[in-house]
C-alpha cells in the first residue's frame, strides 16, 4: 500500500516570501500521480498543482511550483511572492496510474503573516 | 459548469440512527469518490462509484454504503452510527478515466456530528 507523509504540521511565511512544504511518499509503483490540494477554512478541497511521475521536467502554476525527486520520492511545494489567500491547509496526495483512488498526507497548516 | 454540489452542508445525528449524504458530480463526470476527514486519522478514502457500479473500496466496516445512479448522482449511507463517524464526508468528481488528466475535483463537504 501506498503513503505519503507531510512531515510539518504548521509553517508560516511573510506576504509576498517564499516558503516550501515537503512531501514524500512510498509506492513501489513507476507509474502515478502526485497532486497538492488547497483547503480552506470554506472546506472545499482545490487542485493546486499535479505532477505525471514519467515526467522530468517539474510542473509549474503561476507562483506555485513542485521538486519532484523520484528516487528520493519526495514532492515539495514551493510558493512563491506568498499573498494571504494562500493560507489554508495543503495536503499532497498519490493516486496510482491504473487507479482513481488518493491517498493523502496528514496536511500542512499554512499561516501567512501580514 | 456548475461544480460538484453536496447536500446536506451540516448534519446532527444522535448514536443508532442512520443517514444518508448526497452528492451531485460536475456534468459528464461518471465517477464519484467518497471521503472521510476527521482531526485523528486525517482524509481516508471511502469508496468510488463509476457508471452505477462500486469500483474501489476502502478499509471502511460494512455500515457505510454507497450507490450511484443513472445521472451519475451519488448518495452514502451510514447506519447505526456511532460518535466516531463525526467527521467531514467530501465528495470528489471525476471523469473517472485512468488518465494524466483525470482530476479528481471536489464539493465542500457534509459536516456530521453525531451526538
Amino acid at each position: 500500500a501506498q503513503t505519503v507523509t507531510q512531515s510539518q504540521p504548521e509553517m508560516s511565511v511573510q506576504e509576498a516570501e517564499t516558503v516550501t512544504l515537503s512531501c514524500t511518499y512510498d509506492t513501489s509503483e513507476s507509474d502515478y500521480y502526485l497532486f497538492w490540494y488547497k483547503q480552506p477554512p470554506s472546506r472545499q478541497m482545490i487542485l493546486v498543482i499535479r505532477q505525471e511521475a514519467y515526467k522530468q521536467q517539474n510542473a509549474t502554476e503561476n507562483r506555485f511550483s513542485v521538486n519532484f525527486q523520484k528516487a528520493a520520492k519526495s514532492f515539495s511545494l514551493k510558493i512563491s511572492d506568498s499573498q494571504l489567500g494562500d493560507a489554508a491547509m495543503y495536503f499532497c496526495a498519490y493516486r496510482s496510474a491504473n487507479g482513481n483512488m488518493l491517498t493523502f498526507g496528514g496536511g500542512t497548516r499554512l499561516m501567512v503573516k501580514p | 459548469k456548475a461544480g460538484v454540489t453536496q447536500t446536506p452542508r451540516y448534519l446532527i445525528k444522535t448514536r443508532g440512527q442512520q443517514v444518508t449524504l448526497s452528492c451531485s458530480p460536475i456534468s459528464g463526470h461518471r465517477s464519484v469518490s467518497w471521503y472521510q476527514q476527521t482531526p485523528g486519522q486525517g482524509l481516508q478514502f471511502l469508496f468510488e462509484y463509476f457508471s452505477e457500479t462500486q469500483r474501489n473500496k476502502g478499509n471502511f466496516p460494512g455500515r457505510f454504503s454507497g450507490r450511484q445512479f443513472s445521472n451519475s448522482r451519488s448518495e452514502m449511507n451510514v447506519s447505526t452510527l456511532e460518535l466516531g463517524d463525526s467527521a467531514l464526508y467530501l465528495c470528489a468528481s471525476s471523469s473517472g478515466l485512468r488518465l494524466a488528466k483525470n482530476i479528481q475535483y471536489f464539493g465542500a463537504g457534509t459536516r456530521l456530528s453525531v451526538l
